[in-house]
């Protein structure tokens, strides 16, 4: 299947700093990109859709400002956590869609002290 | 609203048992369900994708069954072994213009050698 990388694969940071995670489609151009958080023992939850050249759409109740998504290419996505507090700690993922199929990045861990 | 239940939310058994998991959804309208593997701390593997169409998908030990009016999909593992644990997510891909996921909460897979 089709190849997606994220980086870092983990990160510590300050409270109050800001984060930046890549997810990139290595061999596919990709117009969509999702983004996932995950907390222990529980399912992905979708933050995000990311589309090429425009603005994400967000779920309910995720706050836009606070996590910045940027799709410059067919093949790169980043989620910056901005200010960042221990509760954005967490498991963050993404997906790039191939049209009929998304594939999955090795996920990010991020842990704000 | 698509719901997505994955039953049982952990399972143990000996190495060389054949199993079942199961997944189930509210709403039949859906483009396709995937299953997926996810390693504690990793990022999801697509095991098997079913369209709307397809009543099942094989690869290796593994076999997926779609039942799309009854609103269920089975995932059966094969003699399993030590390196099939992990968590099994079920996810189903609404019909409409989306291509968000909606995921379960997955089964916790232990096989003991």
């Amino acid at each position: 299947g089709a190849v997606v990388s994220q980086h870092p694969s983990w990160v510590i940071c300050k409270s109050g700093t800001s984060v930046k995670i890549e997810c990139r489609s290595l061999d596919f151009q990709a117009t969509t990109m999702f983004w996932y958080r995950q907390f222990p023992k529980q399912s992905l939850m979708l933050m995000a859709t990311s589309n090429e050249g425009s603005k994400a759409t967000y779920e309910q109740g995720v706050e836009k400002d606070k996590f910045l998504i940027n799709h410059a290419s067919l093949t790169l996505s980043t989620l910056t956590v901005t200010s960042a507090h221990p509760e954005d700690s967490s498991f963050y993922i993404c997906s790039a869609s191939s049209g009929n199929e998304q594939f999955f990045g090795p996920g990010t861990r991020l842990t704000v002290l | 609203k698509q719901e997505v239940t994955q039953i049982p939310a952990a399972l143990s058994v000996p190495e060389g048992e054949n199993l079942v998991l199961n997944c189930s959804f509210t709403d039949s309208a859906i483009y396709n369900l995937q299953w997926f593997r996810q390693d504690p701390g990793k990022g999801l593997t697509s095991l098997l994708l079913i369209q709307s169409s397809q009543r099942e998908q094989t690869s290796g030990r593994l076999n997926a069954s779609l039942d799309k009016s009854s609103g269920r999909s089975t995932l059966y593992i094969a003699a399993s072994q030590p390196g099939d644990s992990a968590t099994y997510l079920c996810a189903v891909r609404p019909k409409g213009g989306s291509e968000k996921l909606v995921f379960g909460k997955g089964t916790k897979l232990t096989v003991n050698p």
